[in-house]
């Protein structure tokens, strides 16, 4: 099946600084997403991407998706961005979605 | 417009026992997906039912059991519940079966003691 992996796993940052997470996968795929999981636990979804480039505010997302990486942007970040940043994606064979997530990357952002 | 619903939120479970978890998805979309989340890791699919049939299926053991009815709602089912089953488990909703972006729920918070 295929593989995702995230980088990094863990992130640390102060107010105001800008970061790029990664999200490798091993195949082609037909979705791919990014989440972030707030600390009540839920889902909340940033991106459908699974190619191209999109931005929305203060994040932004790139996918390639022939080398098979993503790349989500956070600028200017705030505390309220802390929690856990999510890839998932999905290869669509049979004709249904079986999003495999990465590990994550947990952000902490400090005043 | 209200978006994936689940319930209950949290509950508590015996060894043994069995739970069902309830979920709406957003209006007009007919693909409903379940998925747990064990914690410090990223959620695993369970199941994916469109249009009232089982699309796709995780590798969970026959203690899972799910179903769609004709208003699109799911419930989830799991039997003999282990100490292991104790997780988050999320529903998700999306137009279509495949190439859709998925949302998801609150989800449910289930221990097993």
């Amino acid at each position: 099946g295929i593989q995702v992996e995230q980088s990094p796993p863990d992130l640390i940052l102060q107010e105001g600084a800008n970061s790029t997470l990664r999200c490798n996968f091993s195949d082609s795929v037909n979705n791919l997403q990014w989440f972030h999981q707030n600390p009540w636990g839920q889902l909340i979804n940033l991106f459908y991407i699974p190619s191209g480039t999109k931005q929305n505010g203060r994040l932004s997302a790139t996918t390639v998706a022939t080398e098979r990486y993503s790349l989500l942007y956070i600028s200017s970040s705030q505390t309220t961005d802390s929690g856990v940043y999510f890839c998932a994606v999905a290869a669509g064979s049979g004709g249904y979605n079986k999003l495999i997530f990465g590990a994550g990357t947990r952000l902490a952002v400090h005043p | 417009d209200a978006g994936v619903t689940q319930s209950p939120t949290h509950l508590i479970k015996t060894r043994g026992q069995q739970v069902t978890l309830r979920c709406s998805p957003i209006s007009g979309h007919k693909s409903v997906s379940w998925y747990q989340q064990v914690l410090g890791q990223g959620p695993q699919f369970i199941f994916q039912y469109y249009e009232k049939e089982e699309r796709g299926r995780g590798n969970f053991p026959d203690r899972f059991s799910a179903r769609q009815f004709p208003n699109y709602s799911s419930e989830l089912n799991v039997n003999a519940l282990l100490l292991g089953d104790s997780a988050l488990y999320l529903c998700a909703s999306s137009l279509g079966s495949s190439g859709n972006t998925i949302y998801f729920g609150e989800g449910s918070w289930l221990t097993v003691v």
